[in-house]
């Protein structure tokens, strides 16, 4: 089993949709969970760190379960810009270096 | 600032040939690290720094060299690159590995290298 697995996709939605993805970790004692978002052929950028109880941030929300072993995220009122792959990162354990990636979900928004 | 840049953008090498690779960073990060991401894989980590004049291995750092002379930057050789070695490599960096709720073990990366060996 992968230690961090996601959908590969891709996700086609419309514009204005709400979408969701969820990654998955083998790791019960992950620490640190993130979101990037990586365009076509550029570098991965920070989303959002996933904090336990939960966050928000505009349209965008992350979610932590823990007794579950996977986060999520959701896009709402999604926008053309929001056409992009989505990596999730798990670090195995807290003030540690190591970021584990998963393989990413692709989004494609639709006019 | 600039925040964390790397040089060349693309390169095409010959099987044996050898190369460096230039990641550079402006935000006084201690830590800094190499990654290769590959079609259908998460990126993996080749090589490490945790500060100036140290480096480690990460999860795939056979066929490579890295070398942290100065804080601000962070070298990946290539010895005798091989076919298996075409990818595109990131660099990043993080102020710290802390875990810390303000988060100042974020990675930050540069815009890539592709590299093409034939």
């Amino acid at each position: 089993r992968k230690e961090v697995e996601q959908d590969p996709g891709p996700f086609n939605v419309p514009e204005g949709a709400t979408v969701a993805f969820n990654c998955t970790y083998s790791n019960s004692a992950s620490q640190s969970f993130f979101w990037y978002r990586q365009d076509c052929r550029k570098e991965p950028k920070l989303l959002m760190s996933v904090y336990s109880s939960g966050n928000e941030d505009g349209r965008f929300t992350a979610q932590l379960n823990r007794a579950s072993q996977y986060i999520s995220l959701l896009i709402r009122d999604s926008k053309l810009s929001d056409s992009a792959t989505y990596l999730c990162v798990v670090t195995p354990t807290s003030g540690t270096y190591k970021y584990i990636f998963g393989t990413g979900t692709r989004l494609k928004v639709l006019a | 600032n600039a925040g964390v840049t790397q040089t060349p953008k693309f390169r095409v090498l010959k099987t044996g040939q050898s190369m460096t690779l230039l990641c550079a960073q402006d935000m006084n990060h201690e830590y800094m690290y190499w990654y290769r991401q590959d079609p259908g894989m998460g990126l993996r980590l080749i090589h490490y720094s945790v500060g100036e004049g140290t480096t480690a291995k990460g999860e795939v750092p056979d066929g490579y060299n890295v070398s942290r002379l100065k804080k601000q930057n962070f070298l990946l050789g290539l010895e005798s690159a091989a076919p298996s070695q075409t990818s595109v490599y990131f660099c990043a960096s993080s102020l710290d590995s802390s875990g810390r709720p303000d988060r100042s073990d974020t990675q930050y990366f540069g815009p890539g290298t592709r590299l093409t060996v034939l």
